[in-house]
């Protein structure tokens, strides 16, 4: 069964990078899209950007442009989001999600970050 | 980019009800409007994809409808574990945009 597993929960302090992974299995690594899906607690969801893992080509919503990186290692079927400069505001779950033409079929269980002084 | 204007933000409804959501694009997108579930603590489930096709395993009361710029989601007869928030998202490639997200409680 298709599996995307997250890495644990970060605390980070202002200013600082995090680079969450994400574990795919069950399912051809490079055959679809990873999209970055960020949620704060209680509001709705907000998509970071996506990336073929079979080119590397990543595309990102512009309110992250400059700050985010997406990666994947291939031989072990992972991708990564890197956040940089990160702010109070960055406060929340960041999911990787599976996509499916245009849309998202399977997600990862979330990785709740926690930017705090 | 393409904004996502969902309504309403909450609604209560009594088990059996019929509920219905809308979803407007800021901009024609075809039929690309796909529709989720999301419950507390848990990852968004997808229900209706390309505007009105169900999912593979998603019950029949869940159905969707709309192009263009005007998309509406339907759930036939409220059921009490369909107690959940539900967006909107459109894909204008590459880029995706959720709408804001309608919170379906009970009455």
């Amino acid at each position: 069964q298709v599996q995307l597993v997250q890495s644990g929960a970060e605390v980070k302090k202002p200013g600082a990078s995090v680079k969450v992974s994400c574990k795919a299995s069950g399912y051809t690594f490079t055959s679809y899209d990873i999209n970055w899906v960020r949620q704060a607690t209680g509001q709705g969801l907000e998509w970071m950007g996506w990336m073929n893992p079979n080119s590397g080509n990543t595309g990102y919503a512009q309110k992250f442009q400059g700050r985010v990186t997406m990666t994947r290692n291939t031989s072990i079927s992972t991708a990564y989001m890197e956040l940089s400069s990160l702010r109070s505001e960055d406060t929340a779950v960041y999911y990787c999600a599976r996509g499916r033409e245009g849309e998202i079929d399977y997600w990862g269980q979330g990785t709740l970050v926690t930017v705090s002084s | 980019d393409i904004q996502m204007t969902q309504s309403p933000s909450s609604l209560s409804a009594s088990v059996g009800d019929r509920v219905t959501i809308t979803c407007q694009a800021s901009q024609d997108i075809s039929n690309y409007l796909n529709w989720y579930q999301q419950k507390p603590g848990k990852a968004p489930k997808l229900l209706i994809y390309d505007a009105s096709n169900l999912e593979t395993g998603v019950p029949s009361r869940f159905s969707g409808s709309g192009s263009g710029t005007d998309f509406t989601f339907t759930i036939s007869s409220l059921q009490p574990e369909d107690i959940a928030t539900y967006y909107c998202q459109q894909y204008d490639n590459p880029l995706l945009t959720f709408g804001g997200g309608t919170k379906v409680e009970i009455k």
